[in-house]
């Protein structure tokens, strides 16, 4: 079955950079047509989508955050990792990764990581 | 940049209650949205998929329907396992977005 799951720290100081990574299994970022990508929700708001890689290493950011933001993958260890720079306390929020299909509905989830931003 | 507009942003429902939400695009995205389903301190569910497919595994009692920029979703019963946010996302192209949320309260 499909899983994913993040992983990464739970706190980050101001400034620094963010670096998660999604673990998953049950399918291939080899195979044709198979995208992951990371959203992310602040306490209590709505969800915001960051970025996606395509199984042919095609890279896609939120334009707002597309100077911060790097999105990876090692199809050998089936992970995607995110890079985020220059963290902000507004940048607190739960992180998740989630499988992309083609149409681009998201149909499993990681259960999410909740990063706080503070010093 | 598409934008993405839910109402309500709260409903106060009962059991048993057929409950409609409605999403409006800022621009045609034809066919191209979805709707999750999201309790507190879980991942979103995928409930429907290209406008009004249901994800395997999920009740029938959820249907979605629209094209171009207006779509709803309906809960035709609403059930107590129901009570929860939902939002709807495009993806017509990147940057997908996500409505600000509708979240289903008990009355």
């Amino acid at each position: 079955q499909v899983t994913l799951k993040e992983s990464g720290p739970a706190l980050v100081k101001p400034t620094q950079t963010l670096t998660l990574t999604c673990t998953f299994s049950g399918f291939s970022l080899n195979t044709n047509g198979m995208r992951v990508n990371w959203i992310r929700q602040a306490p209590g708001k709505a969800l915001e989508w960051l970025a996606r890689i395509d199984w042919d290493d095609d890279k896609f950011y939120s334009p707002s955050l597309q100077t911060r933001l790097t999105i990876s993958k090692d199809t050998s260890k089936n992970q995607v990792v995110l890079t985020m720079t220059y963290m902000d306390p507004v940048d607190t929020a739960t992180y998740f990764c989630a499988r992309l299909r083609n149409g681009g509905h998201m149909d499993f989830w990681g259960q999410g990581i909740l990063v706080t931003i503070s010093s | 940049d598409i934008q993405m507009t839910q109402s309500p942003s709260s409903l106060s429902t009962s059991v048993g209650d057929r409950v409609t939400i409605t999403c409006r695009a800022s621009q045609s995205i034809s066919t191209f949205l979805n709707w999750y389903q999201q309790k507190p301190g879980k991942a979103p569910k995928l409930l429907i998929y290209a406008a009004s497919s249901l994800q395997s595994g999920v009740p029938s009692r959820f249907s979605g329907s629209g094209s171009g920029t207006d779509f709803t979703l309906t809960i035709s019963s609403l059930q107590p396992e129901d009570f929860a946010t939902y939002y709807c996302q495009h993806s017509y192209n990147t940057p997908y977005s996500f409505g600000q949320g509708t979240r289903l309260e008990i009355k």
